[in-house]
């Protein structure tokens, strides 16, 4: 079965740089587009950024434009998400998730979500 | 950037009544909505894509309609289990993909 496992979470300072890497299992990853949507404590989703099944595009939130880059190894069925210079308002639930094909937009599976707290 | 408005916020029912959440778009968004439940502490779960189209899996009650900028998710008769928040989000827009703020389903 479809299994999406987030990890590198965890508290982090403002400025400061932080990387979450999502494992993928139960399905051909290198056939589907990822993504990152986040979650503020008490908020809603906010969508964060899209990589297509081969990388060849990629798509950021203006929030975070600059600042994060989606990546991803076909080879280790493997997303990441490089943070930098986080900010306060970067505190959320990171979830990763599986697009229904190629580069459909819409999310089918998700990830169990990886806790980010930015704080001094 | 697109904006997505859904209404209400908060919804109080009890089981068995037929519950309609509206999510608006800020411009038209053809029929390139889906929506999502989420329960406290839990990753959203997916029910519907191209705005009427039912994921596997997913209980008949829940159904979905509209297109352009008005949409529609209906529980036709409410479960214990469907007490949630749910939102909308499009998908119109390949840079930008937006949600709504979300409704929360209360026990009335």
């Amino acid at each position: 079965q479809v299994q999406l496992e987030e990890s590198g979470g965890g508290v982090v300072q403002p400025g400061r740089s932080l990387r979450l890497s999502c494992a993928a299992s139960g399905f051909i990853f290198n056939n589907y587009g990822m993504h990152w949507v986040r979650q503020a404590p008490g908020k809603g989703l906010e969508w964060v950024a899209t990589i297509w099944y081969d990388g060849g595009d990629i798509y950021v939130a203006d929030s975070v434009k600059g600042r994060f880059t989606i990546s991803r190894d076909n080879s280790k069925a493997t997303l990441f998400l490089q943070m930098n210079t986080l900010r306060a308002e970067d505190t959320a639930v990171y979830y990763c998730a599986r697009d229904a094909g190629y580069s459909n937009g819409w999310y089918v599976y998700w990830g169990q979500g990886t806790l980010v707290t930015v704080s001094s | 950037d697109i904006q997505m408005t859904q209404s209400p916020s908060t919804l109080s029912a009890s089981v068995g009544d037929i519950v309609t959440i509206t999510c608006r778009a800020s411009q038209s968004i053809n029929d390139w909505l889906a929506w999502y439940q989420q329960k406290p502490g839990k990753a959203p779960k997916l029910l519907i894509y191209k705005a009427s189209t039912l994921e596997s899996g997913v209980p008949s009650r829940f159904s979905g309609s509209g297109s352009g900028k008005e949409f529609t998710l209906t529980i036709s008769s409410l479960q214990p289990d469907d007490f949630a928040t749910y939102y909308c989000q499009q998908y119109n827009t390949y840079f930008s993909w937006t949600f709504g703020q979300g409704t929360k389903v209360e026990i009335k």
